[in-house]
């Protein structure tokens, strides 16, 4: 079954303007991972959280962790037309991500308008 | 160099054929995947291999089986294709518990 939700499906934004993309999902986690895929690609790791954090920063990312609500946020900041791709949420279980896997979300496709 | 490599890239074949997609990683992961990316871009958990142990996801038709000939590759054969099996297949792997997974570059399955 589906585990994460992002919102919005899809977002279009100006280049150098911050993008906020946010999920929610059902059941407790082990840790929350970002993910971007480009088009035509394989999805490449932005960044993981665990459920005992509530914030975490790389680079232009930051990613928020709300385990009472059961969501999540990643902003991405300055936008630059590179970041143009679709971005995925995925929730680990108990396992860490191990046996039972990453469950993802649908996506949210991000477009920078240069 | 590639860490998760996955051939073919493309795969076209008619419905009723078996077919097999190999995925090998050389980051020493110990547990490898196999996701399923539907039309609507949903990906979906079909299998996971560690350590010997393969759990299936309960949803995915007994045609698709993993076959893991040691701990670097996880190979997918699929028989008797359906016009549904149409989809972009991608291998990944993880080091279970520590950072996230590296991902294939998926491969593209066509059933006509």
């Amino acid at each position: 079954s589906q585990q994460g939700e992002e919102d919005p499906q899809a977002l279009s934004i100006q280049e150098g303007e911050n993008a906020t993309m946010n999920c929610s999902y059902k059941t407790s986690i082990n840790n929350l991972q970002w993910y971007r895929q480009n088009s035509g690609r394989g999805l490449v790791h932005l960044i993981l959280i665990r459920s005992n954090e509530r914030e975490k920063h790389s680079g232009r990312l930051r990613v928020t962790l709300d385990t009472s609500k059961k969501s999540s946020s990643l902003l991405i900041t300055a936008s630059r037309a590179a970041d143009t791709a679709s971005y995925f949420c995925a929730t680990a279980g108990r396992s860490g991500g191990g046996a039972d896997g990453l469950t993802f979300g649908k996506g949210t496709h991000l477009i920078i308008q240069p | 160099d590639t860490a998760v490599s996955q051939t073919p890239k493309y795969l076209v074949t008619q419905m009723g054929n078996d077919k097999s997609i190999k995925c090998e990683q050389n980051l020493g992961h110990d547990t490898m995947y196999w996701y399923k990316q539907d039309s609507k871009k949903f990906l979906k958990i079909m299998f996971s291999y560690n350590n010997k142990e393969l759990i299936i996801n309960e949803t995915v038709p007994n045609r698709f089986s993993p076959k893991s000939p040691d701990k670097a590759h996880l190979n997918l054969h699929i028989n008797s294709l359906e016009l549904g099996d149409s989809a972009v297949y991608f291998c990944a792997s993880s080091q279970v518990r520590r950072y996230g997974y590296t991902f294939g570059s998926g491969t593209r399955l066509t059933v006509v």
